[in-house]
C-alpha cells in the first residue's frame, strides 16, 4: 500500500509569490491534514479537510488555504510569500478521522522563501 | 484553544529508561498520540492513549491520566538509533477533528 505522497519535495519561491503544495493520501483515506513545522515550533495545524470539506482550520492568515477533490487529494496554496512562510509542510492522512490519533504523515514538500 | 507543555530536550544513556513528559489544556479532548521524528524524516505514530492507563508496545510505553490532563511516553533499553524529536499530540472534537501537537521533545542518547 502506498503511503502519503508530497509533491514537491523541494522549492524556492520569492517573497510575494505564490506557490500550491500537493498531497496525495493513503487510499481509502479520506481525512487530510495539513501541518507547517518551522525549527523549535513543533508541528502547527493549518487545516483538516474530510470529504472534500474543510472541517477545521488553525490561526493561520487567509494567505495559507487549501482544498480537498473527491479522491481524497489535497492541496495547500500560500500566496504572497513572506520569509517567514519557510518551512515544511507536511501533509497526513488517516482513516479513521484521526479519532485513534494515527495520522500517516507524508515526507514534506519543502519550501524556501528568498 | 490548545496548549501543550513538553520538554525540549532529554538526554540519556544506551540501555537506560527515559520519561517524556507531557501536559495539555484543551477542549473537546478526544486522546493523546505520541510521534517519533528523526532529522530529515517524517513523524511516525508511536502510540494512542484514549482511556486512562499505559498502553506497552514494546520498548515503548505510554500512559495517560485525563483528570490531571497529563501523559508520558516511556522509552526502555535505550538506542542510539531513539535519537530522535518526540512529539505529544492531542487529538479534539471542537466541531471537527484536528489534532495538536506540541513543540517536541529532543532526545539524545549517549554511548
Amino acid at each position: 500500500k502506498a503511503g502519503v505522497t508530497q509533491t514537491p519535495r523541494y522549492l524556492i519561491k520569492t517573497r510575494g509569490q505564490q506557490v500550491t503544495l500537493s498531497c496525495s493520501p493513503i487510499s481509502g483515506h479520506r481525512s487530510v491534514s495539513w501541518y507547517q513545522q518551522t525549527p523549535g515550533q513543533g508541528l502547527q495545524f493549518l487545516f483538516e479537510y474530510f470529504s472534500e470539506t474543510q472541517r477545521n482550520k488553525g490561526n493561520f492568515p487567509g494567505r495559507f488555504s487549501g482544498r480537498q477533490f473527491s479522491n481524497s487529494r489535497s492541496e495547500m496554496n500560500v500566496s504572497t510569500l513572506e520569509l517567514g512562510d519557510s518551512a515544511l509542510y507536511l501533509c497526513a492522512s488517516t482513516a479513521s478521522g484521526g479519532l485513534t490519533g494515527e495520522l500517516f504523515f507524508g515526507e514534506g514538500s519543502r519550501l524556501t522563501v528568498l | 484553544g490548545q496548549s501543550l507543555e513538553q520538554p525540549s530536550e532529554v538526554t540519556a544513556v544506551e540501555g537506560a529508561i527515559v520519561q517524556i513528559n507531557c501536559t495539555y489544556q484543551t477542549s473537546g479532548f478526544y486522546g493523546l498520540s505520541w510521534y517519533q521524528q528523526h532529522d530529515g524524516g517524517a513523524p511516525t505514530f508511536l502510540s494512542y492513549n484514549g482511556l486512562d492507563g499505559l498502553e506497552e508496545t514494546g520498548r515503548f510505553s505510554s500512559f495517560l491520566s485525563r483528570s490531571d490532563s497529563y501523559g508520558y511516553l516511556l522509552l526502555q533499553e535505550l538506542q542510539m538509533k531513539d535519537s530522535a524529536s518526540y512529539f505529544c499530540a492531542v487529538s479534539a472534537n471542537t466541531g471537527g477533528f484536528k489534532t495538536i501537537f506540541g513543540a517536541g521533545t529532543r532526545l539524545f542518547v549517549k554511548a
